[in-house]
Formats: structure tokens, sequence, C-alpha cells
């Protein structure tokens, strides 16, 4: 069903920095559409944390930051914390499902 | 600081209407667009359909046949039916506030509180 595939997993120790990837294709982030990226907390709602590819909302620490090259997207957390894990997704718009489309989804875990 | 609250029936059996209601505190419902948004247990998010205050709306193809949004902006609520449930329609259902900064694809800003819905026999 998704069509940007996130690894399933990343992991890291406390004030690593982590990154994960969120692939597309031609149709969704190739096509020029924005990415944006979401924390989801156990049992909560999902919270934007990365708009427009690069821009944070207000009350996002700028240790959170994404990118976008060609096809793909990534979101980067630096100094690690363990209120970090949580599930992150990357969301877009597929021109070829006529849909917003969201990633696979990735769970962080602080070792 | 615009909360959304939703409500609805959380149990329903196979053929029958699933009807999800969202209502918007603290912030205007005109000039912004409101979706509906679904999470299967343990999958990921799927968007289901959008609406503005002027009653336009754009669906999810896989669901346009089953799935109706409406408004009420006197109420700032806005409402999704979906007729036709299964056991595959069994998720966490979320309404949505469109972000307004000019994207080229929009994102989510807001949430609601979840609402469980389940379809079993």
């Amino acid at each position: 069903q998704s069509v940007l595939t996130q690894p399933p997993s990343v992991s890291g120790a406390p004030g690593q920095r982590i990154t994960i990837s969120c692939t597309g294709n031609s149709s969704n982030i190739g096509a020029g559409y924005d990415v944006h990226w979401y924390q989801q907390l156990p049992g909560t709602a999902p919270k934007l944390l990365i708009y427009a590819n690069s821009d944070r909302p207000s009350g996002v620490p700028d240790r959170i930051s994404g990118s976008k090259s060609d096809t793909s997207a990534s979101l980067a957390i630096s100094g690690l914390q363990t209120g970090d894990e949580a599930d992150y997704y990357c969301q877009s718009y597929d021109r070829s499902l006529s849909r917003y489309v969201f990633g696979t989804g990735t769970k962080v875990s602080v070792l | 600081q615009v909360q959304l609250q939703q409500w609805g029936a959380g149990l329903l059996k196979p053929s029958e209407t699933l009807s999800l209601t969202c209502a918007v505190y603290g912030g205007s419902f005109s000039g912004y667009y409101w979706s509906w948004i679904r999470q299967a247990p343990g999958k990921g998010l799927e968007w289901i359909g959008e609406i503005n205050h002027s009653g336009t709306t754009d669906y999810n193809p896989s669901l346009k046949s089953r799935a109706t949004i409406s408004a009420d902006t006197s109420k700032k609520q806005f409402t999704l039916n979906l007729r036709f449930v299964t056991a595959a329609d069994t998720a966490v259902y979320y309404c949505a506030r469109h972000l307004t900064t000019v994207t080229t694809s929009d994102a989510f800003d807001t949430w609601g509180q979840g609402t469980m819905v389940t379809v079993s026999s």
C-alpha cells in the first residue's frame, strides 16, 4: 500500500545522531512534491515534525532536521534522547495515485 | 491553539456505515482544508479524503466509492461516512487540519485524538 519506503527500524545511543530515509519515485518526491515528517508516540496521534522538506513548526527543536534530494528525503535527529523513541513517518503527494501518501514508518529505539 | 475533537461509533458490523465527526475548537474553520486519515492496527497511515469550508471534496481513489465527507461550517464540524464496512476497515481514524503554508504537497499540522473503529460480526 505505501509507496514511500522507509527502513523498519533505526537505533542509536543517547546523544548520537541518526538518520531515517524515505525513498519515493518520479510520481511523488521525484515529481517535486514536498516531503513532511511526523513523530508518533505509542498510543497517540502523529505530530508534525518537519514540513516542506526542511522547515520546523514552532516548538520543534533544531536538533531535528530534514532534507530532500531527487526521489528521496531524510530526517535527522541529533543528540538522541529516550523521549525520541517513537514511530516516524514521511508523507508527500503522488500524482499517479492522486492522493497523499505516507511512508512505511520507522521505529526509532534508543539503546 | 486550535484543537480537534472527534467522536463516533467504535463497533460496527459488516455492511454498516461508519460515521465520525470532528469539531474544531479555538480556531477558524474557513480558509483551511480538513482531512480524515486512518491507521489499521500495527500498520501505517492512509489518507481517506478532504474537504474545505466551501464543501469542495477529494478522496483516495481506493475509497471514493464508499466515502463521503461533509461539513457544517456553522458548527465548525466535518463528518466522515464510510459505507459497507468490512473487517479491512478496522482502524484508528484521525481527523486532521491541513497546514496553510504554501507547499507543493499539503502537510497535516493538527490532529484529532483518534477513534478506534472495529468492524466485527
